[in-house]
């Protein structure tokens, strides 16, 4: 059975770099398959991050492309996410997840707190 | 961008009884809704995809239905493990997928 577990720091700063990764155990990402991001402000609602595939095609919500870099790394089978020029609004728990159109598998959660 | 508005925001319900959530889309998404159940401090789990099909190791208590533009989650009779705040999901619209805003389901 697939697991996901994210890893990065828990405090950025404003204007800052946001950086994620995500490490999959029980599946090759290179078999293939869609992993995906999705944050959660807390005691709000799921926000779509965006994708990425084996290959390296990404998709990107476009409300945070001009921020946001996802990349995969098949021979650690981990996929990262960069979001660049944090403010307060970013900060939120964000969870990467194995996309098949649902999403039946996430990783538990990661909260990134932007704070000066 | 396709919305996703679920309602009611709050119901409360008895334990053992039926509760009904209610999800529907700006436009149609034929039959490409999950729906989710998130606990405090927990990820999403996968309840129901394809608007009716339930995930793995989901009871049968968990239904699902619909189609196009409105799609419903029913509990048929509701265990205190299942007071959580529910989320449908579209993912029609490839590669931007969205959530309902959520409905928590509490205890009455």
């Amino acid at each position: 059975q697939v697991q996901l577990q994210e890893s990065g720091p828990g405090l950025v700063k404003p204007s800052e770099t946001l950086s994620l990764t995500c490490s999959v155990s029980g599946y090759s990402i290179s078999n293939g398959y869609y992993w995906g991001w999705i944050r959660q402000p807390p005691g709000k609602g799921l926000e779509w991050i965006g994708n990425i595939y084996y290959t390296g095609s990404t998709y990107y919500n476009p409300s945070l492309k001009s921020r946001l870099t996802i990349s995969v790394d098949t021979s650690k089978n981990q996929f990262s996410l960069k979001l660049t020029s944090v403010t307060a609004a970013d900060t939120a728990v964000y969870y990467c997840a194995k996309v098949t159109g649902e999403l039946g598998s996430w990783g538990q959660g990661t909260l990134v707190t932007v704070t000066s | 961008e396709i919305v996703m508005t679920q309602s009611p925001a709050t119901l409360s319900v008895s334990p053992g009884e039926r509760a009904t959530l209610s999800c529907r889309a700006s436009q149609s998404i034929n039959s490409d809704l999950a729906w989710y159940q998130q606990k405090p401090g927990q990820a999403p789990r996968l309840l129901i995809y394809g608007a009716s099909t339930r995930a793995t190791n989901i009871p049968p208590r968990f239904s699902g239905r619909g189609s196009g533009t409105e799609f419903t989650l029913t509990i048929s009779s509701l265990q205190s493990e299942d007071f959580a705040v529910y989320f449908c999901q579209q993912y029609h619209h490839w590669p931007l997928y969205t959530f309902g805003q959520g409905t928590k389901l509490e205890i009455k």
